[in-house]
């Protein structure tokens, strides 16, 4: 069974500054790779994925992430952070042969001016 | 538009009555889900269906109980037996493998 860590649960960081939230998983398959947002009293949002081909994935906001398969990452960046981006941030992961998604633990980011 | 609903966003209950929360979806999503969401807990899995007249225990399915009988609907109750009901809980369904999950808008369930 596949499993996904995010590392840290919470990301103080100040507004224009970068961001990065650490994600990794575990699966013995060929796995796609998901990272969600969710704002205070809603639900999730998907943010980007990474099916296939090229490992450097793009939002349409600013958020990118690169899979690393060497390491089984798939860690989120954001090279300046609005006020907006304050939300949590959820990692996912399902094998290629299955339906469901397996979620990390959620990182909180607060995005400070 | 193509989406999934969830119904009430609130719900205030009594302790020791069964509630039921709706989910609706028209994507034509073969699975659905049901999660429950506390305060640093993440994503805990209630239960699952993937096809119509079937449906699966997640991790902390005791005290909860589901029906899927038409593709659309996937609605919980949330039963007496359950110790602690109060939270977040939020629908989700998901189609072919690559496609993820598209979430409803959650029912913030408060029992007093």
């Amino acid at each position: 069974a596949q499993s996904v860590t995010q590392l840290d649960s919470q990301v103080p960081v100040f507004e224009e500054a970068p961001v990065e939230l650490r994600c990794n998983y575990s699966s013995s398959v060929s796995v796609y790779l998901f990272w969600y947002v969710q704002y205070p009293n809603q639900g999730l949002q998907l943010l980007l994925k990474y099916l296939s081909g090229s490992t450097l994935v793009e939002s349409i906001n600013g958020f990118e992430a690169e899979f690393n398969k060497s390491q089984t990452s798939f860690h989120l960046r954001k090279p300046s952070v609005h006020i907006s981006d304050t939300a949590e941030y959820f990692c996912a992961v399902r094998t290629v042969n299955d339906y469901k998604l397996s979620f990390g633990a959620g990182t909180t980011v607060t995005v400070r001016a | 538009d193509g989406g999934i609903t969830q119904s009430p966003k609130y719900l205030f209950r009594k302790e020791g009555q069964n509630v039921t929360l709706s989910c609706e979806q028209n994507l034509n999503h073969d699975a659905m889900y049901w999660y429950r969401q506390d305060p640093g807990q993440g994503l805990r899995l209630i239960y699952y269906s993937q096809i119509v007249n079937d449906f699966q225990k997640g991790d902390i399915a005791e005290g909860y109980s589901v029906s899927r009988e038409k593709k659309e609907s996937f609605p919980l109750t949330v039963t007496s037996a359950q110790k602690n009901p109060t939270a977040f809980y939020l629908c989700a369904s998901g189609g072919q493998a690559n496609y993820g999950y598209t979430f409803g808008s959650g029912t913030r369930l408060t029992v007093v």
